[in-house]
Order: C-alpha cells, then structure tokens, then sequence
C-alpha cells in the first residue's frame, strides 16, 4: 500500500523567508511518479511538479526547489523569498507506474500543509 | 491544453433529492476519470475510478449504490449523489487521464455540494 506522509500540518512565515514543505513516501513499486499541487482558498488545485522514481535530480523553477531522495523516500519542497500570493495548502502526492497505454493511476494524497506567509 | 471543467461549481440541495456533478475533458479524451472527495481542512480521498466504458471501480468504503458515476464517453464522467444527506456536503474533484499522457492528471475546478 501507498502513503504520504505531511507531517506539517500548518506553517506560517513572515514574507521573504525561505520555507520548505516536508514530504515522506511509502511504496512497494520500483517505478512511481511524485506530484506537488498547490490548493488555494478557491479549492482548484495546482499542479506544480511531476517528478518519476527515476530520476532523482533536484529541479528548480523560479522560486520553487526540489530535493528527491530516494535514500530516505522523501520529496521536500522549498519555497525562496515567499510571498502572500504563496498562501495556501500544498498536497504532496505519489501514482504507481500507469496502466492503459501511459494513462494515470490513481494518486494517493498527503495530508497537506498549510502555508501562511504573512506581510 | 488538457482543461477539465466541473459543472456545476457549487449545489445546494435538499436532503432526499439527487445531485448530478459533471466532469468534462475540454481538449482531449479522457481514458480514465477519477473522483475524489474533501472534506473541510482534509486531503482528497479517492472515491473511484472509471475507464471509458466499463464499470467504475469504488474504493473500500464508498457505496457505489449511493455515488453512481458513468463515463459514458472520452470526455464525459458524471458524479451522481443519490438520496443525498447533509453528510454527503463536500468538495468533490474530478480528475482525468489520457492514454499516452504520461501518467499526468488533469484536475477539474472542483464541486461543493451542500445538503441542507
């Protein structure tokens, strides 16, 4: 069976800090696929990485950093220079290798974090 | 591309009636849809899935008889909350997947349904 583990729960940060969202998974499956979403107070989420079991380069975009570890099953998310816009509940989330011709697997969610970056 | 819509984005109904959700892939064909359910400050369960043609398939604990979902076609799968009860109030999402998309879903907007 699958798990994700947020053990943040809430985090809060004063505008400008660096932040970093911990994620820890569980899996039997050699071959899996890590996602980041981000839910703000509209509710529709935000995909903001796929990264697959593979390839354990960290990747960077803007503000937003990885760090894969296959080592210690973990995918950390950090955030440099936070803004107010970058409030919101952030879902770390795991897929086992798809079926049907490269089509998805179901995706089993972390609890979230809560991020408040205050001004 | 690859734009999921939800409609309709939020329902209040009364206790008793039916509720449908609709799930549609604007720009591709969705060989697999999901849906999943949240419940306020919680994650998103996984209450089924459903490939375009067959039966979904619920997840331990969802009554299927109470949450009937079609996916009747590529782009359509419908979320239907029968004799629903003021405990059946939560966002529900709707995701959906294409053959040789490279495992990526795509995230509809979002229903809240409440049940009063």
């Amino acid at each position: 069976a699958q798990k994700v583990t947020q053990a943040q729960t809430e985090i809060s940060v004063v505008e400008k800090e660096d932040v970093t969202l911990d994620c820890v998974y569980e899996t039997r499956d050699t071959t899996y696929y890590l996602f980041w979403y981000k839910q703000p107070p509209s509710g529709e989420l935000v995909f903001l990485i796929r990264r697959n079991s593979f390839d354990e380069q960290n990747e960077i975009s803007g503000r937003y950093s990885w760090n894969f570890q296959k080592s210690t099953s973990s995918f950390n998310f950090t955030i440099t220079a936070s803004q107010v816009v970058d409030s919101a509940v952030y879902f770390c989330a795991l897929s086992e290798k798809g079926g049907l011709s490269g089509s998805a697997r179901q995706l089993t969610f972390g609890s979230g974090t809560q991020l408040t970056v205050l001004p | 591309g690859a734009v999921v819509s939800q409609h309709p984005s939020r329902v209040i109904c009364k206790s008793g009636t039916s509720v449908k959700i609709e799930c549609r892939s604007l720009d591709f064909q969705a060989t697999t849809m999901f849906w999943y359910r949240q419940f306020p400050k919680k994650s998103l369960m996984l209450m089924a899935t459903s490939n375009e043609g067959s039966k979904a398939t619920y997840e331990q604990g969802v009554e299927k008889d109470k949450f009937l979902i079609n996916h009747a076609s590529l782009t359509l799968s419908t979320l239907t909350v029968t004799s629903a009860h003021p405990e059946d109030s939560s966002f529900y999402i709707c995701s959906a997947s294409r053959a040789g998309g490279r495992y990526e879903q795509y995230f509809g907007p979002g229903t809240r349904l409440t049940v009063t």
